[in-house]
């Protein structure tokens, strides 16, 4: 199993411009999620999905849209990318929602600069 | 709303000598808690987690955490620390009675721990 795969590991934007950063997880995982990491502030979440077809916000959507089409992948898109969405971009998954217990997996990352 | 706080930026220790990175959390209810290791330039690795049970819970590479319900920690131990332990340890809790997003782990900041040879 290859687990959970991120890409790009590096982009740089200019303000304004569109991108999606790309996950994917061959575990069979019905939950995915995607966090941003920024210094002193840990991992916040930003959206979740709990299987196909189903997307929820986290702590820091705005900015963001995702889509879960399949239970594979779990793109994550900046419709119009702000400096302020300069961070690390983590993608994770677990095999269940419920329960609560279930470890996530964590994707590289891909590191995101906007200028 | 849960909550969690690593107290501690950075920690030092010479290795050999054991090593403790603390973590104390906020919940209504019970707390499921976990630690996740990050080495530079990579994603987070699951240490351990504890459920419920024992208080004391032993993980990867020879960590251990102790809960303390009273004191509403959980810190993260090593008898004896490598300087390949340095690393970004995180402490994540989800509260077992919450509902919608809250259900969500929620991550302390960090602690920069640092093992000198």
């Amino acid at each position: 199993n290859a687990g959970v795969t991120q890409t790009p590991k590096f982009q740089v934007l200019k303000t304004g411009q569109s991108m999606t950063l790309q996950c994917a997880q061959d575990m069979n995982h019905e939950y995915m999620s995607w966090y941003r990491q920024d210094p002193g502030m840990g991992l916040r979440l930003i959206h979740y999905s709990v299987g196909a077809g189903i997307t929820d916000q986290g702590e820091v959507p705005n900015g963001y849209n995702v889509s879960r089409s399949t239970t594979e992948d779990f793109p994550l898109r900046l419709l119009s990318a702000a400096p302020s969405q300069t961070s690390v971009y983590f993608c994770a998954s677990s095999l269940r929602q419920a329960p609560l217990s279930d470890t996530q997996y964590f994707g590289p990352g891909t590191r995101l600069t906007v200028l | 709303a849960q909550s969690v706080a690593q107290p501690e930026d950075q920690v030092n220790v010479a290795e050999g000598n054991p090593l403790t990175v603390k973590c104390t959390y906020s919940v209504s209810g019970n707390p499921y808690l976990f630690w996740y290791v990050q080495y530079p330039n990579r994603g987070l690795q699951f240490l351990l987690k504890y459920i419920t049970g024992d208080n004391l819970v032993k993980g990867s590479y020879g960590f251990e955490a102790e809960f303390n319900k009273s004191q509403t920690s959980f810190h993260l131990k090593k008898p004896s620390a490598l300087v390949s332990d340095s690393a970004l340890y995180f402490c994540a809790v989800r509260d077992v009675i919450s509902s919608g997003s809250a259900r969500q782990l929620t991550f302390g900041s960090g602690t920069q721990l640092t093992v000198l040879p």
